[in-house]
């Protein structure tokens, strides 16, 4: 079993609609999770990074962990095509030397 | 502030020649990272470095080879290219364990092998 699992879409919605993206995992030592952004031809950026259990708002993204379910998510309110990317889920331990990433999420918002 | 630097971004290599990718960071990262991307394959780590003098393998480090002489320089070397590594590849950084503050990356270098 792969220690990222993330679905690779390609999702598809139309603006202005929310967007779930998830990833599941199974190494129990992870308690950093990141999402990455990647536009097309260019390198990943980094999205939002959360510690341990809980949720993060940053703007319209929100970043969701649930340890006991090992499975992490991230919500896009109001998309816009601009948001047309893949998104990559990536996590780490405390002692991890690198980022665990899922294989990405490719997203395509519609006007 | 540049932050992570690749060149070239695109090469065309013919089956058994060898090339250097370059990756430079301005940002004083210790911990620096080469990632190759296939589609539909995610990104596999090949060789990381964690200052200068010292690198390590990762997932998928046969036919390359890196070294750190500097913190700021973090080339790759592929010796003998195969299809096989036909590839976009990303250099990427961190101050310290990833898990403080995540990478910054580079804009990739497209590989293609013929």
């Amino acid at each position: 079993q792969k220690e990222v699992e993330q679905d690779p879409g390609p999702l598809s919605v139309p603006e202005g609609a929310i967007v779930s993206l998830n990833c599941t995992y199974s190494n129990s030592a992870f308690q950093y999770f990141m999402w990455y952004r990647q536009y097309s031809r260019k390198g990943p950026e980094l999205l939002m990074y959360t510690y341990s259990s809980g949720n993060k708002e940053d703007g319209r993204f929100t970043a969701q962990v649930d340890k006991s379910s090992k499975y992490i998510s991230l919500f896009i309110r109001d998309s816009q095509p601009s948001d047309s990317a893949t998104y990559l889920c990536a996590m780490t331990s405390n002692s991890g030397y690198a980022l665990n990433f899922g294989k990405g999420t490719s997203l395509l918002v519609t006007p | 502030n540049a932050g992570v630097t690749q060149t070239p971004k695109f090469r065309i290599l013919k089956i058994g020649q060898s090339m250097t990718l370059q990756c430079t960071q301005d940002m004083n990262h210790n911990y620096m990272y080469w990632y190759r991307q296939d589609p539909g394959m995610g990104l596999k780590l090949i060789y990381y470095s964690v200052g200068a003098g010292i690198t390590d393998k990762g997932e998928v480090p046969n036919g390359y080879n890196v070294s750190r002489s500097t913190t700021e320089d973090f080339p790759l070397r592929l010796e003998l290219a195969a299809p096989s590594q036909t590839s976009v590849y990303f250099c990427a950084s961190s101050y310290s364990s990833p898990a403080t503050a995540g990478y910054t990356f580079g804009s990739g270098t497209r590989l293609t092998v013929v």
